[in-house]
């Protein structure tokens, strides 16, 4: 099992680019998230999926979209890119309680 | 709705000294508790858990955490500091009150050790 993959590792964006980073897991879970990590704020949920078909905002949804075509398979789109967004985004997946996460796309906007 | 409060942003040990990293979570029914730590450059990975079983728990690396639900509390530690525990520490809570499992994370507390 590879489980949780996140791609890419890096990115620097321009101002106003657009991007999805991909995430993908082989656990069959049914839940899915997305986390921002910032220095002293912790991880903060952005959107997170129930399963295929269902996604609901977290905290910071603000400039980012989701959705879940499939179980393995949980994208997150940034439409317009801004300063604000330059921080290390991690993927999470689970069955139940326990979160596996992937090891992080760090992206920087300019 | 769920909260989590990590008192101390760094907390700094000399090698082989006692570990205690706290953490105090706020939620309306019983709640799944955690402990994840992070090296640098990488990803979360569990350290412990708190499932309503016993109240003390054990996890990896030799660290422990109490759960102690009159003080709404779950604090880490570990009886000796080794450098290989320099690290980001989260915890986290989880109480099913919004009808997932998506926990919710404290802002992390650095362990710094020193030799």
């Amino acid at each position: 099992n590879a489980g949780v993959t996140q791609t890419p590792k890096f990115q620097v964006l321009k101002t106003g680019q657009s991007m999805t980073l991909q995430c993908a897991q082989d656990m069959n879970h049914e839940y899915m998230s997305w986390y921002r990590q910032d220095p002293g704020m912790g991880l903060r949920l952005i959107h997170y999926s129930v399963g295929a078909g269902i996604t609901d905002q977290g905290e910071v949804p603000n400039g980012y979209n989701v959705s879940r075509s499939t179980t393995e398979d949980f994208p997150l789109r940034l439409l317009s890119a801004a300063p604000s967004q330059t921080s290390v985004y991690f993927c999470a997946s689970s069955s139940s309680y326990e979160q596996y996460f992937g090891p992080g796309t760090r992206l920087t906007v300019t | 709705a769920q909260s989590v409060t990590q008192l101390g942003s760094h907390v700094s040990v000399s090698e082989g000294a006692l570990v205690l990293l706290r953490c105090n979570y706020s939620s309306s029914v019983p709640p799944y508790l955690f402990w994840y730590v992070q090296y640098p450059n990488q990803g979360l990975q569990l350290l412990l858990k708190y499932t309503s079983a016993a109240t003390l728990v054990k996890g990896i690396n030799g660290f422990e955490a109490e759960f102690k639900k009159s003080e709404t509390s779950f604090h880490l530690t570990k009886p000796s500091a080794h450098m290989s525990d320099a690290a980001e520490y989260f915890c986290a809570v989880s109480d099913l009150s919004g009808g997932s499992y998506i926990p919710t994370f404290g802002r992390g507390t650095s362990l710094i050790v020193h030799p």
